[in-house]
């Protein structure tokens, strides 16, 4: 069952902006986490915001959540190469002891 | 290191041979779990376990097997492995369900 979908799927932009990817998901969360997938590796956790929080910043990175909306944003400011990857969101549906992911938004970053 | 090791990396095989993929984790975590990531399916739960010999289903658990029998270690087996399981096959630990969970690199699993 999906609970997260990420948007937009895939993201090209030049090194140096800010990119912006969405997550909406359906059911109400204790707290939704994003990670980063680079090409053929295992994921590894980003930032974790629970339901009660709006907004969190880790580094380059600010994560925001409408829980009115059903909806988290993940931007990454001042973007780098290195940045390349896919991003993925992933809610813990309430009362269930898992995570469930959305599908990922690829972020291409060009030098 | 904290890390969680899969292996093998990379294993092709044929229908039916039997065959085990190991997860082994060194935190200490309670929850382990299996995914496996095909495109324009994302990450799917297949197994889970919350503590030693307690293990769930997930969303896609036909044709898979796990064990808990230590802490550490959640292998995924697949008893008679048909071409539908080709994928890329995720281990993952945290310390329950919800929290932030550490993954293996994948195993690239092709099954002729």
């Amino acid at each position: 069952s999906q609970q997260g979908e990420e948007d937009p799927q895939a993201l090209s932009i030049q090194e140096g902006e800010n990119a912006t990817m969405n997550c909406s998901y359906k059911t109400s969360i204790n707290n939704l986490q994003w990670y980063r997938q680079n090409s053929g590796r295992g994921l590894v956790h980003l930032i974790l915001i629970r339901s009660n929080e709006r907004e969190k910043h880790s580094g380059r990175l600010r994560v925001t959540l409408d829980t009115s909306k059903k909806s988290s944003s993940l931007l990454i400011t001042a973007s780098r190469a290195a940045d390349t990857a896919s991003y993925f969101c992933a809610t813990d549906a309430a009362g269930a002891q898992k995570l469930v992911f959305g599908q990922g938004t690829r972020l291409t970053i060009n030098p | 290191e904290a890390q969680v090791t899969q292996n093998p990396r990379y294993l092709i095989t044929v229908t039916g041979k039997k065959l085990t993929v190991t997860c082994s984790q060194n935190m200490n975590h309670e929850y382990m779990s299996w995914y496996r990531q095909d495109p324009g399916l994302g990450l799917r739960q297949i197994y889970y376990s919350m503590n030693v010999e307690v293990t769930d289903k997930g969303d896609v658990p036909e044709g898979y097997k796990v064990s808990r029998k230590e802490k550490r270690n959640f292998p995924l087996i697949l008893e008679s492995p048909s071409p539908n399981q080709t994928s890329l096959y995720f281990c993952a630990s945290s310390l329950e369900g919800r929290q932030p969970q550490h993954f293996g690199d994948g195993t690239r699993l092709s099954i002729l």
